[in-house]
C-alpha cells in the first residue's frame, strides 16, 4: 500500500492566516492526490482533486500543489468555516489510501 | 443533484456479518465510467477505504479487508451493498457510500452520503 503522511497532525491558527498543510506518499504518486475537509459529525467533502484543480463551488482561498511524493494545501486567509480536519487521498493505484488529517482549530 | 444515503444495522454482534446498502440518485450505475465506493471512519480516527464498485461490475476492495468484504450492485434499485464478515468490535466505525469523481485518469469521492454509525459489540 501507498502510505499518505500528513503533518502537522494538528494547529492552532487565527481567522486571516495563511495555513499550510503537507502530505507526503510513500512512493511516487505524480499528480494522483485529492484533498477533503470534513466538519465533526459531517461526511468529508471534495476540495481539490488531481493536486490542484479546485472542485466547483470551493472558494478560491484554497490551493493545492506538488507532484511526485510532497504535496501542499493552502488556505491563503481561514475563514471560521475552515476550522475543520483535513484529508489527503491518493489515487495511483486501485487500493485507495487516504492521510491521517490534519485539525484546524482556533487559536 | 446526486445523494446517496446509507441504510443498515446500527448494532452488531462481534463474528456476525454486516450487511449495508447505499441508496443512490442522480446518476445511474449502467452509464460508462461510473462508481461507487464504501469509506469508514472509526471515532476519532482517519478515514479508510474498503470498496468500490465500477459500471460494468468490476471491483476492487483494500487489501488489507479484501477476505472480509463483498460489493455489489442493484441498478434497478439504484443500490450498492456491502458486506463484511467477522465483525470485530475494531470495526466499530461510520461507514459512508461515495459517487465517485473521474476526470482523465483521475479519481475522487463527491459527493458522500452522510453516514451511518455502525457499533459491534456483544
Amino acid at each position: 500500500d501507498i502510505q499518505m503522511t500528513q503533518s502537522p497532525s494538528s494547529l492552532s491558527v487565527s481567522i486571516g492566516d495563511r495555513v499550510t498543510i503537507t502530505c507526503r506518499a510513500s512512493q511516487s504518486i505524480s499528480t494522483y492526490l485529492n484533498w477533503y475537509l470534513q466538519k465533526p459529525g459531517k461526511a468529508p467533502k471534495l476540495l481539490i482533486y488531481a493536486a490542484s484543480r479546485l472542485q466547483s463551488g470551493v472558494p478560491s482561498r484554497f490551493s493545492g500543489s506538488g507532484s511526485g511524493t510532497d504535496f501542499t494545501l493552502t488556505i491563503s486567509s481561514l475563514q471560521p468555516e475552515d476550522f475543520a480536519t483535513y484529508y489527503c487521498q491518493q489515487n495511483y493505484n486501485m487500493a485507495l489510501t487516504f492521510g491521517g488529517g490534519t485539525t484546524v482549530e482556533i487559536k | 443533484q446526486i445523494t446517496l444515503k446509507e441504510s443498515g444495522p446500527t448494532l452488531v454482534k462481534p463474528t456476525q456479518t454486516l450487511t449495508l446498502t447505499c441508496t443512490f440518485s442522480g446518476f445511474s450505475l449502467t452509464t460508462d465510467r461510473v462508481s461507487v465506493g464504501w469509506i469508514r471512519q472509526p471515532p476519532g480516527k482517519a478515514l479508510e477505504w474498503l470498496a468500490l464498485i465500477h459500471w460494468n461490475d468490476d471491483k476492487h476492495y483494500s487489501p488489507s479487508l479484501k477476505n472480509r468484504l463483498t460489493i455489489t450492485k442493484d441498478t434497478s434499485e439504484n443500490q450498492v451493498v456491502l458486506t463484511m464478515t467477522n465483525m470485530d468490535p475494531v470495526d466499530t466505525a461510520t461507514y459512508y457510500c461515495a459517487h465517485r469523481g473521474i476526470y482523465s485518469n483521475y479519481v475522487w469521492f463527491d459527493p458522500w452520503g452522510q453516514g451511518t454509525l455502525v457499533t459491534v459489540s456483544s
